[in-house]
């Protein structure tokens, strides 16, 4: 069974902070790792990772995927309380027909003016 | 903009009666899937339509829990006697390989 862990669980940090969130996974047939942020209701997408080592970027946010360790990070530099959110990691086995998501638990992420 | 629509945004009922979602997509997405999240876990799959057909349910959807998605555009999830045990946020989304998720409903079941 394929398995998504995220650490911290739950993090604190002031205005301006650099975060990194990590994103371990154990699945049968890698394809691609997704990121997303969960703010009241939807989770909405941020970044899909398929390749090790090319790093994704939008704005304050990046992230990067390592195949061979088997994890991918999300950093967001000069966070703002905006930021504050539940950031989701999922992998999703999609071959081609449907694209059944695997999630972690989240990282509650919390920024304090 | 998600790309789907969900109806209603929150339900309150009470353990044993009926209740039924309904997820509309915005413009034509022929793959749709719901989803179903508990506090503080991530969401977790229950089933997916391509147009009308219902190729892949999770264990996860009993006996007491059905979809359909007739003439392939909106979708609606029922669940029968509810439990407590079924409060959660149910969550449609659309999409090839990443997907985009609707608002979701939130269930109470008291």
């Amino acid at each position: 069974e394929d398995k998504v862990v995220q650490s911290p669980l739950s993090l604190v940090v002031h205005e301006g902070d650099t975060v990194t969130l990590n994103c371990s996974y154990e699945v049968t047939n890698f394809r691609s790792l997704l990121w997303y942020k969960q703010e009241k209701k939807a989770p909405t997408f941020l970044f899909m990772l398929t390749s090790s080592g090319i790093e994704k970027k939008s704005g304050r946010l990046s992230s990067i995927l390592d195949k061979k360790e088997l994890f991918s990070i999300l950093n967001i530099t000069a966070t703002q309380t905006g930021d504050s959110a539940i950031y989701l990691c999922a992998h999703t086995n999609y071959t081609g027909a449907n694209s059944k998501l695997t999630f972690g638990k989240g990282i509650t992420l919390s920024v304090r003016p | 903009d998600t790309g789907v629509s969900q109806d209603p945004r929150h339900k309150i009922t009470k353990r044993g009666q009926n209740v039924t979602f309904r997820c509309d997509p915005i413009s034509e997405h022929n793959r749709l899937y719901w989803y179903r999240q508990t506090l503080g876990q991530g969401p977790e799959f229950l089933t997916y339509f391509q147009n009308e057909a219902q190729l892949e349910k999770s264990r996860l959807l009993s006996d007491r829990f059905s979809a359909e998605r007739p003439k392939g555009s909106f979708s609606t999830l029922e669940i029968q006697r509810t439990e407590q045990g079924d409060s959660a946020m149910y969550l449609c989304a659309w999409g090839r390989e990443k997907l985009f998720f609707g608002s979701g409903t939130q269930l109470s079941v008291l």
